[in-house]
């Protein structure tokens, strides 16, 4: 079965603190990975996607993602992160063939403390 | 463009009574997407469509919701009669299905309360 996971629902760092926020899916066919963010009281946003050639894809605020086949990861990781990061991060996959649907995981709320 | 535009952003009502939802996509985009967000169940696919045509409703959760596209830009998620376990930000996004890897774009949602 085709499904997304996001193992942590809350992940609360120290501002200037590195963060990683876990994406894991499940699929036999090719895929389309997506993060977005969500910020209090607002619709999701596209952070960054990877669709193919280089397996590390960048957003334009420090986030970097990385597509591991082997692992069926695609990780978010910021190296130093900001108050203004605080919001929940949803994974997104798209499976081949699936006629274009989204399967989101359950996200993750990031909370970044002074 | 003002992207995806949904209505109303914030809507009370009484159990039992008629909501509806509305939803305008992106001009082009040909796929819409009905999802709701509750902090039990997090984001869940409600219904979406290819060209207005409904290709998977498996998410609504019973007879009382329902889904319409007659155009190009325009939808609607309406629930009847409604109840108070159907409280949730109900968010609209659409894209463009003729590019496959492409994003969907989101609306703000709206957010409903059943009392």
């Amino acid at each position: 079965a085709q499904s997304v996971t996001q193992l942590d629902s809350q992940v609360p760092v120290f501002e200037e603190a590195p963060v990683e926020l876990r994406c894991n899916y499940s699929s036999s066919v090719s895929v389309y990975l997506f993060w977005y963010v969500q910020y209090p009281n607002q619709g999701l946003q596209l952070l960054l996607k990877y669709l193919s050639g280089s397996t590390l894809v960048e957003s334009i605020n420090g986030f970097e993602a990385e597509f591991n086949k082997s692992q069926t990861s695609f990780h978010l990781r910021k190296p130093s992160v900001h108050i203004s990061d605080t919001a929940e991060y949803f994974c997104a996959v798209q499976f081949e063939g699936s006629q274009g649907n989204l399967i989101f995981g359950k996200g993750t709320k990031l909370s970044v403390k002074p | 463009d003002a992207g995806v535009i949904q209505s109303p952003r914030h809507e009370v009502t009484e159990m039992g009574q008629e909501v509806t939802l509305r939803c305008k996509p992106i001009s082009g985009h040909n796929s819409l997407f009905w999802y709701r967000q509750t902090m039990m169940r997090g984001l869940e696919l409600l219904i979406y469509f290819n060209n207005n045509v409904p290709i998977d409703d498996s998410g609504m959760p019973e007879d009382r919701f329902s889904a319409k596209m007659p155009n190009a830009s325009f939808s609607t998620l309406k629930i009847q009669p409604s109840e108070p376990r159907d409280s949730a930000v109900y968010f609209c996004a659409s894209r463009n299905r003729e590019r496959m890897n492409t994003e969907a774009f989101f609306g703000q949602g709206t957010r409903l309360t059943v009392v």
